[in-house]
């Protein structure tokens, strides 16, 4: 089975603080993604990424950038944590392709106060 | 408009229904429809997987996509509480997406009681 596994299920964060959400997969995924989602707003991509240290924008990166050091983890970097963060953040992992499907992990709910 | 549509509900069906779930989608190059289900406190997991135009079954699950209308639906026969979960559309396009992308209706949150 796959497994996506995020660091920490829960995350208290003060603004302006710099947080990192990290994320490790073991199926030797090629692709890698991080969203928020949101009541009423769905699932919503921020950053991709398809090879190490390579990274595309989602549809809201700002105030998000991504780190891709080793192709099994992808970092998910708040520079200057602000409170319209607070979220449940997801991490996604699938093999190259336009077909393959996403494979998630259990997601950090982060509250930044 | 959103590429993905999807009524968020919530649908509540007795135990043992018919549950019918439905997407509507605007993008004609959309050729790999899938439905996750993702419990309450964890991670949408896949459920079904469907290729351009057809039916696909899983023991009481039912993927259907009509191409022709940008329609896909997700049937539940015998439905049981413990299908109650939020259930997410998602596809790609053949080509012509960004590298594996998946769009996502916003999810449709079902509660079946006994």
């Amino acid at each position: 089975d796959v497994k996506v596994t995020q660091s920490s299920r829960y995350l208290v964060k003060r603004t302006g603080e710099k947080v990192f959400l990290e994320c490790v997969q073991d199926m030797d995924h090629e692709n890698m993604f991080w969203y928020r989602q949101d009541p009423g707003l769905g699932l919503r991509l921020i950053y991709f990424s398809y090879d190490v240290k390579m990274k595309e924008k989602g549809d809201i990166p700002e105030g998000y950038s991504v780190s891709r050091e080793k192709k099994e983890r992808f970092s998910l970097i708040l520079e200057s944590a602000s409170t319209n963060q607070t979220s449940m953040y997801l991490c996604a992992s699938s093999f190259q392709g336009q077909h393959q499907p996403q494979h998630f992990g259990d997601g950090t709910r982060l509250s930044i106060l | 408009q959103k590429e993905v549509e999807q009524d968020p509900g919530p649908l509540s069906v007795p135990e043992g229904a018919i549950v019918s779930l439905n997407c509507t989608y605007s993008n004609s190059a959309f050729q790999y429809f899938m439905w996750y289900r993702q419990y309450s406190r964890k991670g949408p997991e896949l459920l079904m997987y469907t290729y351009s135009s057809g039916n696909k079954e899983d023991g009481r699950f039912t993927a259907q996509v009509d191409k022709s209308s940008k329609y896909i639906s997700l049937f539940i026969r015998d439905s049981q509480p413990s299908d109650s979960a939020t259930y997410l559309c998602a596809m790609s396009a053949r080509r012509g997406s960004t590298l594996g992308r998946l769009y996502f209706g916003r999810g449709t949150q079902l509660t079946v009681w006994p």
